[in-house]
């Protein structure tokens, strides 16, 4: 059981390049949740997914895109990379709202 | 939408004193009140969390209070050990939404 995995752990890029964040749980949730995190500002949250075949927007959408493939993966896509966009980048995943939130190590994504 | 505002920022303890963190929440509707521990380079990882039903919760050497009439809740760790230098988020979030709003984060550190 290897929990909530995210790949890849670093990545740096050039403005206006683009790449796709991958998540994966093992713990049958439904919920999932892209997250970023700046210094000093803890974490705010891009996009979710309630159900498998559901996204909604969060707080900081701009910039980002999100598909939730199953039940078990769901990815986050920069289309045209920002140096504003550098940043941690957390997947969380939980059985259902208001349950417990289950975090990935993250992926440090500097662009440049 | 919800605001939640953490404070110290830094908080430094000798090992095997108290520490406290407290937060403040903007949206009554908020029924949720978890904690989330961060070491470096790893996802938050939840250490205790209330409902509104309650106003306090013990484990171990981990307590967390809510007073919601105030709309703030605060950590408690008591005998603090070297381990327990790592970042503290609190977050909070309603029943009827599917996202936490964190706090900006406490460093804490245990000075042995």
């Amino acid at each position: 059981n290897a929990g909530v995995t995210q790949t890849p752990k670093f990545q740096v890029l050039k403005t206006g390049q683009s790449m796709t964040l991958q998540c994966a749980q093992d713990m049958n949730h439904n919920s999932m949740y892209w997250y970023r995190q700046d210094p000093g500002m803890g974490l705010r949250l891009i996009y979710y997914s309630a159900s498998e075949g559901t996204t909604d927007k969060g707080e900081v959408p701009n910039g980002y895109n999100v598909s939730r493939l199953n039940k078990r993966e769901f990815s986050l896509r920069l289309e045209s990379a920002a140096p504003s966009q550098t940043s941690v980048y957390f997947c969380a995943s939980d059985r259902r709202r208001t349950d417990t939130q289950y975090f990935g190590p993250g992926t440090r994504l500097t662009v440049l | 939408g919800e605001n939640v505002e953490q404070h110290p920022s830094t908080l430094s303890v000798q090992e095997g004193d108290s520490a406290v963190i407290k937060c403040t929440y903007s949206d009554s509707a908020s029924n949720y009140f978890p904690w989330y521990k961060q070491e470096l380079g790893k996802g938050p990882q939840l250490i205790i969390d209330i409902r509104s039903n309650v106003g306090e919760k013990k484990d171990q050497r981990i307590a967390v209070t809510l007073n919601k009439t105030a709309k703030h809740f605060s950590l408690h760790i008591t005998e603090t050990q070297p381990e327990d230098s790592a970042v503290y988020f609190c977050a909070a979030s309603r029943g009827s939404a599917r996202q936490l709003t964190f706090g900006s984060g406490t460093q804490l550190t245990v000075l042995p």
